[in-house]
């Protein structure tokens, strides 16, 4: 399978513990993403990489999230100090970079992780 | 990011052709217009993309407006697997805007 992986698929943890999410894009991809989905709603941007720099950060990702990315392969994404309200699909997607004068760029998907605080 | 608008849910009939609605009456010139679904647990994926003139691909059709303001994915014949979450999205093609902005998009059912 060559898509993009996420590790773990599911955790449970308790109010106030520190999470990682591992994010391996597809291998050829430079560009990384992070959402977030809660239920019902649609997936929201947290953060982007080009290779291992960090472009553009959401005000959603508060100071208890950090995400690196520091070979320009896989991605993590830190929770610390969970909430509850920080209970979510963490989603992860990859695209490569816009070639010539097209700036069309599909990303592609993981599965996610689901993250429920207690 | 302009807003696109449409509707919470759609129903349609297995083998039947299904024509999913959105307005985006705000886009500018160099916005396109993406289509991503979500199936049930699983991350969003790509559908279709377009400027102006209207696309097909294995998937589906977009069929775009003249004036832009809104456009219409097309199933040819749904089938069970099309049961989905359906979003249009806006991305800025100058500017390079990287992130995909996701309204709550339409929850297509498709009955056997």
């Amino acid at each position: 399978d060559t898509g993009v992986s996420q590790d773990p698929r599911h955790k449970i943890t308790k109010r106030g513990q520190n999470v990682t999410f591992r994010c391996d894009p597809i291998s050829e991809h430079n560009r990384l993403y992070w959402y977030r989905q809660t239920l019902g709603q649609g997936p929201e941007f947290l953060t982007y990489f080009q290779n291992e720099a960090q472009l553009e950060k959401s005000r959603l990702l508060s100071d208890r999230f950090s995400a690196e990315r520091p070979k320009g392969s896989f991605s993590t994404l830190e929770i610390q100090r969970t909430e509850q309200g920080d209970s979510a699909m963490y989603l992860c997607a990859s695209s490569r970079r816009s070639s010539g004068t097209s700036r069309y760029n599909e990303q592609f998907f993981g599965p996610g992780t689901r993250l429920t605080v207690l | 990011d302009a807003k696109t608008t449409q509707p919470n849910s759609m129903e349609s009939n297995e083998e039947e052709p299904v024509h999913l609605p959105c307005n985006h009456s705000t886009i500018s010139g160099t916005d396109y217009i993406h289509w991503y679904r979500q199936l049930p647990s699983q991350g969003p994926e790509y559908v279709i993309h377009g400027l102006t003139s209207n696309v097909n691909n294995r998937m589906a059709s977009l069929a775009i407006a003249e004036d832009r303001k809104s456009s219409t994915l097309i199933l040819h014949r749904a089938t069970l697997r099309d049961a989905a979450v359906y979003y249009c999205i806006l991305r800025d093609s100058i500017q390079g805007a990287q992130k995909l902005v996701f309204g709550q998009g339409t929850r297509l059912t498709i009955n056997p």
